[in-house]
């Protein structure tokens, strides 16, 4: 069992939907990283947050700690927010090395 | 400012050879990661620069995988000689040394071993 696991898989929607992917961990973690990475494209890092919630522009980011669980939320999906959303946690210590999730596939669909 | 530059962004080798990749992280960050991702599974972490220091190379698959980081700038990974089960795409993130400020990702290199 992987030490982050993201939910769903993959995920299509309409545009304007709501959308939002889970992610646990099992391990002690000093930060949670949100990333996307569209077709042919690199990784972009949007959030880091070790507590409550952030928020840039229509995406939203929370983790409970207590429950080592962090959610990601598309407000009014769009087309160009097609990628794939990847979950990472870090582990802080001398290394603060990243654990990945296996990602989240989203298409949304005009 | 210059993000994170990584060379080639797509290589094809014969089993048996050997291959370089390059990574230029952002200036003056001392943290320099190296990540992969082989297909349908997860990234993993490789190895871990602190300036020129390998500070973690846990994740090194064997020893047919060396990294350096002359002078604390760019670093390289080679593969010699290069197996099947090598192909994936290779990703680089810097950061800065002081903690919370993220990582920056570059474009990746994928590596085909055919």
């Amino acid at each position: 069992k992987n030490e982050v696991e993201q939910s769903p898989q993959n995920l299509t929607a309409q545009e304007g939907e709501f959308i939002t992917i889970n992610c646990s961990y099992s391990v002690g973690i000093s930060a949670l990283h949100w990333l996307q990475q569209h077709p042919g494209g690199g990784i972009v890092s949007l959030f880091m947050l070790s507590s409550g919630k952030k928020k840039h522009g229509r995406l939203i980011a929370t983790i409970n700690i207590q429950e080592k669980h962090s959610s990601l939320h598309i407000t009014a999906s769009h087309p160009r927010d097609s990628a794939v959303y990847i979950c990472a946690v870090s582990l802080g210590g001398n290394t603060d090395k990243l654990i990945f999730g296996t990602g989240t596939r989203l298409q949304v669909f005009p | 400012e210059a993000g994170v530059t990584q060379f080639p962004s797509h290589s094809v080798i014969e089993k048996g050879q050997t291959v370089t990749l390059r990574c230029d992280p952002i200036s003056g960050h001392d943290n320099l990661y190296w990540y992969r991702r082989v297909m349908g599974k997860e990234i993993k972490f490789l190895l871990h620069f602190v300036k020129e220091s390998k500070q973690d190379e846990s994740g090194m698959p064997n020893n047919r995988f060396l990294a350096e980081r002359t002078g604390g700038t760019y670093s390289t990974l080679k593969v010699q000689p290069a197996e099947l089960e090598d192909s994936g795409v290779y990703f680089c993130a810097s950061s800065p040394l002081i903690a919370g400020w993220g990582y920056t990702f570059g474009s990746g290199t994928r590596l085909t071993v055919v």
